[in-house]
């Protein structure tokens, strides 16, 4: 089955760095755009970026365009999120998600989600 | 960017009663609009994809419609495990997917 798992959260202070992982297996990952949305506490959803199929196709949300950066291994079946300049305002619950956009060939599945905490 | 405007913010209902949340965007999205259920602790669980179709598995109580700028999720005979947030996003042409801000249904 399709799976989805999230790493590389934690507490990290003001304009530090940190690099989010997304493991995935159960399907053809070199085949399907990959999303990142995160939540802050009590918060509602964001969406925060997308790397096409083969990561020639980038998109961010304005809130983090010149600080995050997406990417992919489909050699490793894996996403990440490298996230530079971090601010409280980054502090979230960062879900890695294949979510139906163009086709619902696409699918729904999410990541367990993992927690980034910015505080000095 | 397009903009997603969500009402209300939370409502209170109870058992039975038909729930309507409506989803406004900032410019034409055709039917590229999206519903989530999210309940407390847990990732979102799709809904309705295409503005009106049923994802697979979900009880024929939820429905969705509207196409443009209007869109409505609609919940018909309210049951416990309902109690949730819920939210819209849509998907259409380029990123940003900007999600609503959400509604909360409470029990009454």
């Amino acid at each position: 089955q399709v799976r989805l798992v999230e790493s590389g959260g934690g507490v990290v202070q003001p304009g530090r760095s940190l690099r989010l992982s997304c493991s995935a297996s159960g399907f053809a990952f070199r085949s399907y755009a990959l999303h990142w949305i995160r939540q802050a506490p009590g918060k509602g959803l964001e969406w925060v970026a997308v790397a096409s199929y083969d990561g020639s196709n980038i998109h961010y949300a304005d809130s983090v365009k010149g600080r995050f950066i997406i990417s992919r291994d489909n050699a490793k079946n894996t996403l990440f999120l490298q996230m530079n300049d971090l601010t409280l305002d980054d502090t979230a619950i960062y879900y890695c998600a294949r979510i139906i956009a163009m086709t619902p060939a696409e699918g729904d599945y999410w990541g367990q989600g993992t927690l980034v905490i910015v505080s000095s | 960017d397009i903009q997603m405007t969500q009402s209300p913010s939370s409502l209170s209902a109870s058992v039975g009663d038909r729930v309507t949340i409506t989803c406004r965007a900032s410019q034409d999205i055709k039917n590229f609009l999206n519903w989530y259920q999210q309940k407390p602790g847990r990732a979102p669980k799709l809904l309705i994809y295409a503005a009106s179709a049923l994802h697979s598995g979900v009880p024929s109580r939820f429905s969705g419609s509207g196409s443009g700028t209007e869109f409505t999720l609609t919940i018909t005979s309210l049951q416990p495990e309902d109690f949730a947030s819920y939210y819209c996003q849509h998907t259409y042409s380029t990123p940003p997917y900007t999600f609503g801000q959400g509604t909360k249904v409470e029990i009454k």
